[in-house]
């Protein structure tokens, strides 16, 4: 059972590129976020989805867009990247019952 | 503003010694759940706690939640170095799990 799985694990950015950090998940749950850490910060909630088609923001979602169309999956945009998006993402699901999150094992981000 | 704080940010212990580390808020939380972080990989759910006074045991880890649900601490019994990790407490605020708040850890580690 694989869990959470994001992709790419590491990846080096130029300000003002773009990229997508995927996400996808084989546990049904409706919900899914993405969150950012920062050293001395914790987590930070930058979106979140409910369900298919069903989107929202978090405590920091300046920067980045997600779109939903499966259950399974829920990729996080950055359309120009800046050097203060150099952070660990980590994209979670939650059961929905317990309100447990399952984390991925994160992806680290460098814009230099 | 941080809406959870915890305390200490970074401990070093030897093994066998007892710790214990600290959540606070200012806000009240219908739950508080904690999670272990170990490097390179996602947070774990290791508890979470629902009810004022409510005290949790989970083999040598014992959680307590605040009598007025702002607070609460988590006491390690003769630390080991597995014990070693992000110790990271997160809190529900309201009904719903869709915004749930991290504190900035606790960084522990257990000198063999």
């Amino acid at each position: 059972n694989a869990g959470v799985t994001q992709t790419p694990k590491f990846q080096v950015l130029k300000t003002g590129q773009s990229m997508t950090l995927q996400c996808a998940q084989d546990m049904n749950h409706e919900y899914m976020s993405w969150y950012r850490q920062d050293p001395g910060m914790g987590l930070r909630l930058i979106h979140y989805s409910v369900g298919a088609g069903i989107t929202d923001q978090g405590e920091v979602p300046n920067g980045y867009n997600v779109s939903r169309s499966t259950t399974e999956d829920f990729p996080l945009r950055l359309l120009s990247a800046a050097p203060s998006q150099t952070s660990v993402y980590f994209c979670a699901s939650r059961a929905i019952y317990t309100g447990e999150l399952f984390f991925g094992e994160g992806s680290r981000l460098t814009v230099l | 503003t941080q809406l959870l704080e915890q305390s200490p940010q970074f401990l070093s212990i030897q093994e066998g010694e007892n710790l214990t580390v600290y959540c606070n808020s200012s806000s009240v939380f219908s739950s508080l759940q904690w999670y272990r972080q170990e490097p390179g990989e996602g947070p774990v759910l290791l508890v979470t706690v629902v009810t004022g006074g409510e005290v949790k045991k989970l083999k040598r880890l014992t959680f307590q939640f605040g009598d007025a649900r702002k607070d609460s601490s988590l006491h390690i019994t003769a630390a080991q170095p597995g014990d070693t990790g992000l110790y990271l407490c997160a809190g529900r605020i309201g009904t719903s799990y869709d915004k749930v708040i991290f504190g900035p850890g606790t960084s522990l580690s257990v000198i063999p």
